[in-house]
């Protein structure tokens, strides 16, 4: 199965600073997401992509960029936080025993803080 | 879009029965999942329904009733491990997968 990592478990930033979030998988799926998870309001797909430096935007792109220069690597980006970006963050990846069904598996989830 | 519903919480006792419904309303619709997520910790997959039916795994099922729009996750012989969060997705097209807010069961000894 695939491997899905976030460069960062926690994060603190200050409203106005650029943040990266990093996710990288271990094998050759093309399908990468990231999604943000709030109280109440479950996860809400932000930017998905389907191949090297092709993306689409979810339900809530806003305030977000992605890139996708490889094809292992999908980078979520805030030009400038917002204090309403405090969130976790869920980086997740289709493919591999249930790649049929393209089941998403996800990394364990940056927290950011956005202070 | 999507719109999913299910309820925010339920508790139960050890070895009991909990049956998780979710509705949905899409359009393309493409599939139906159940994610199970522990407090701190990433979802991870659970069942898929396509067709409608019951799908079967250990002491786990799903149901699917497309015409209605509705699906169930059923916990049977619930275990103290079971307290988690449950996550109802659908599936519009090949790739989008859209969340319920999820629904939080505890299991009481």
């Amino acid at each position: 199965d695939v491997k899905v990592t976030q460069s960062s478990r926690y994060l603190v930033k200050r409203t106005g600073e650029k943040v990266f979030l990093e996710c990288v998988q271990d094998m050759d799926h093309e399908n990468m997401f990231w999604y943000r998870q709030d109280p109440g309001l479950g996860l809400r797909l932000i930017y998905f992509s389907y191949d090297v430096k092709m993306k689409e935007k979810g339900d809530i792109p806003e305030g977000y960029s992605v890139s996708r220069e490889k094809k292992e690597r999908f980078s979520l980006i805030l030009e400038s936080a917002s204090t309403n970006q405090t969130s976790m963050y869920l980086c997740a990846v289709t493919g591999g025993a249930f790649s049929g069904a393209n089941v998403l598996t996800f990394g364990a989830g940056s927290r950011l803080t956005v202070l | 879009g999507q719109n999913i519903d299910q309820p925010t919480e339920m508790t139960a006792t050890e070895g009991a029965i909990v049956q998780i419904n979710c509705t949905y309303q899409t359009s393309g619709f493409n599939g139906l999942f159940w994610y199970q997520q522990h407090a701190g910790e990433a979802p991870t997959f659970l069942s898929y329904n396509v067709l409608d039916g019951l799908e079967e795994k250990g002491r786990f099922s799903s149901f699917l009733s497309r015409s209605k729009g509705y699906s169930y996750l059923l916990l049977k012989e619930l275990q103290m491990k079971d307290s988690a969060s449950y996550l109802c997705a659908v599936r519009a097209g090949d790739y989008k997968l859209s969340f319920g807010a999820g629904t939080t069961v505890t299991v009481r000894a």
